[in-house]
């Protein structure tokens, strides 16, 4: 069974980096896949954040481009977001997902609350 | 970069009621859409892929049709578990992009 688990502080400083990792088990990364972050502010509606290819391809949201990255760590088969000079607009529960090249995303992460404020 | 538009943005219905949630495309997407249903607190939950293939152990209430950059969700008579918000998403790249969202209330 695959599952998903996000980690990272929940609680991050205005200006400050978010970071964020998912912790995969029951499938190797390298095997294949994309590995994306979605995140969702509170009462409001989902956003794809970026995806990771097995390979170490990224392709990001172009509204949250300049402030993204995404990496893999295969030897500890997770992945992780970095999310620069956040402000409250970044304040969401932060989700990681697996999704096919063509198929919708089929596992998900139960998601972790990160608030930026001083 | 292709957007997705969903409508109505809210809804209410009496339970049995025939409801329909739309989404279009930007562009031309084939049939690589997904319906998801949220409930407040909870990972969403998918209901449908490739447009209109019922995700198992979905109730049959729940249809999807559409292809190409226009799409719809129905729920051929409401019930109160339905109460959600639903998203379509598109699934043609490595970018899921998600509608903004339809939120079903029972009248």
């Amino acid at each position: 069974q695959v599952q998903l688990q996000e980690s990272g502080p929940g609680l991050v400083k205005p200006s400050e980096t978010l970071s964020l990792t998912c912790a995969v088990s029951g499938y190797s990364i390298s095997s294949g896949y994309y590995w994306g972050w979605i995140r969702q502010p509170p009462g409001k509606g989902l956003e794809w954040i970026g995806s990771i290819y097995h390979s170490g391809s990224t392709y990001y949201n172009p509204s949250l481009k300049s402030r993204v990255t995404i990496s893999v760590d295969t030897s500890k088969n997770q992945f992780s977001l970095k999310l620069s000079s956040v402000t409250a607009a970044d304040t969401a529960v932060y989700y990681c997902a697996r999704k096919g090249s063509s198929t919708s995303p089929d596992y998900w992460g139960q998601g972790t609350l990160v608030t930026v404020s001083s | 970069d292709i957007q997705m538009t969903q409508s109505p943005s809210s809804l209410s219905a009496s339970v049995g009621d025939r409801v329909t949630i739309t989404c279009r495309a930007s562009q031309g997407i084939s049939n690589y859409l997904a319906w998801y249903q949220q409930k407040p607190g909870k990972v969403p939950k998918l209901l449908i892929y490739a447009a209109s293939t019922l995700q198992s152990g979905v109730p049959s209430r729940f249809s999807g049709s559409g292809s190409g950059t226009d799409f719809t969700l129905t729920i051929s008579s409401l019930q109160p578990e339905d109460v959600a918000t639903y998203y379509c998403q598109k699934y043609n790249s490595a970018l899921g992009t998600f509608g903004q969202g339809t939120k079903v209330e029972i009248k």
